[in-house]
């Protein structure tokens, strides 16, 4: 597609379970990452691709958030065991090549996940 | 580190009137400066950013900011604003040697009535 996607658009879900988000970076951009915003916090950076490895994971929050990436094209974050202060919007971005400030992300729509 | 402040959480302003949104930066290196958009239910759009050279950068549907590094600044500005102008507006930093991810503001609401 022509930019980046997101799905689900909107997540809701029960304290305890798991979820699955998913980004669909533009074609051809080799960098990608993941943000959360949560209102009154502005956005988190959470995780950096680079290909298919992640040479910066230092923004998630704790060991139930993890993240892959395969084909250098699609990644999916997975939140364990949710708690209600995981609520928010995660946002994905892409760029070209990554790896310096420069470049321009480009976002997605963000997935909306409420944990009740 | 790098940290972005973004000093209000909303401005209020009436169409056609100018405005200015205000972000200050910290950092002990040099940095590249951006200004995000967000428009309802929508993801980030880039207003325009300042990598180097001239201190005036001009963006997408009239916006202007200006980069002042004695004041650590980068100031985001329109002249006349529009209804369709009202989202929130995000300040960010990024280091510009080695490898640097965009560190945000918290956002700045406008918010456009007739």
């Amino acid at each position: 597609g022509a930019g980046v996607s997101q799905s689900p658009s909107n997540k809701v879900t029960e304290k305890g379970k798991d979820v699955e988000l998913r980004c669909d970076p533009i074609s051809g951009h080799t960098a990608l990452y993941w943000y959360r915003q949560s209102l009154g916090q502005g956005l988190e950076f959470l995780i950096y691709f680079q290909g298919n490895s992640a040479p910066d994971k230092s923004g998630l929050p704790s060991d139930r958030f993890s993240a892959e990436r395969t084909g250098g094209s699609v990644s999916t974050l997975t939140i364990q065991r949710t708690q209600q202060e995981d609520s928010a919007v995660y946002l994905c971005a892409s760029s070209l090549v990554g790896g310096g400030g420069v470049e321009t992300q480009y976002f997605g729509p963000g997935t909306r996940l409420l944990v009740l | 580190a790098q940290s972005v402040t973004q000093l209000d959480s909303q401005v209020p302003v009436f169409e056609e009137a100018p405005v200015e949104l205000r972000c200050n930066y910290s950092s002990s290196v040099s940095v590249y400066l951006f200004w995000y958009v967000q428009y309802p239910n929508q993801g980030l759009q880039l207003l325009l950013k300042y990598l180097s050279g001239s201190t005036l950068v001009k963006g997408i549907n009239g916006f202007e900011a200006e980069f002042n590094k004695s004041q650590t600044s980068f100031h985001l500005r329109k002249p006349s604003v529009h209804i369709s102008d009202t989202a929130e507006y995000f300040c960010a930093v990024s280091l510009n040697s080695g490898y640097s991810t965009l560190t945000f503001g918290k956002g700045t609401m406008l918010l456009v009535s007739p």
